[in-house]
């Protein structure tokens, strides 16, 4: 047990609203990600996080933000909620201390996000 | 443009029987190759990693091969068994260092008893 726990595990909110989801870990690893998941579009990476203040993009990041002021914590923000993020997001760690390609990835139980 | 395909139809297959999934790529040189499972409103588990230098790797009853000329990856799963029953995700690596994975829309396996 890689130790995430995303929060909230569910949230329905309007359109136009700020949402920010949260993962914590409780290992100290030093990637983590965040993804959406859609039908038809598969897993796909929002941004991730290389250490405390340092993230970078992915592909669809456009419409959020993320943040990680402490190791254990990587937080996304959506500043202002569409209907087309409405979506299943999950969050990851990555136990390697250099590129993730060659360490598993441990995955949260995600959060489900409605938006209406 | 870079593609992972998996097939998007759900694979049926009676228990014992052994079930093959196949994850192809286009423009991708990837170092590692990743096989997940993922249950209904669950996240992905991680099962097998495959380097670009490795032709199979095996895990209890999975097997991974990796044929990089054909630009493929198998996915066997022996004796299967009704509890292997999910979506199976593969993940590619780019190269190596790199740090972020991308992946495939994954494969349901449905195991009849």
């Amino acid at each position: 047990d890689a130790g995430i726990t995303q929060s909230p595990r569910h949230k329905v909110t309007e359109t136009g609203t700020p949402v920010t989801l949260r993962c914590h870990q409780t290992e100290n690893h030093r990637y983590m990600y965040w993804y959406r998941q859609d039908p038809g579009h598969g897993l796909r990476l929002i941004h991730y996080s290389y250490g405390v203040k340092d993230t970078d993009k992915g592909e669809v990041s456009d419409g959020y933000s993320v943040s990680r002021s402490k190791t254990e914590d990587f937080l996304l923000t959506l500043e202002s909620a569409t209907s087309s993020q409405t979506s299943v997001y999950f969050c990851a760690i990555s136990t390697g201390t250099g590129g993730a390609g060659n360490q598993p990835q441990h995955f949260g139980d995600g959060t489900r996000l409605s938006i209406l | 443009s870079q593609k992972i395909e998996q097939n998007s139809e759900a694979l049926n297959i009676q228990e014992g029987k052994t079930a093959t999934l196949t994850c192809n790529y286009t423009n991708y040189s990837p170092a590692y190759l990743q096989w997940y499972r993922q249950d209904p409103g669950r996240g992905p588990v991680f099962l097998l990693l495959i380097r670009e230098n490795e032709k199979e790797k095996r895990k209890e009853r999975l097997k991974v091969t990796f044929d990089t000329t054909l630009k493929q990856s198998l996915f066997h799963i022996t004796a299967s068994q009704p509890a292997d029953s999910a979506t199976y995700l593969c993940a590619l690596a780019p190269i190596s260092g790199y740090s972020t994975l991308t992946f495939g829309k994954g494969t349901m396996l449905l195991v009849s008893p």
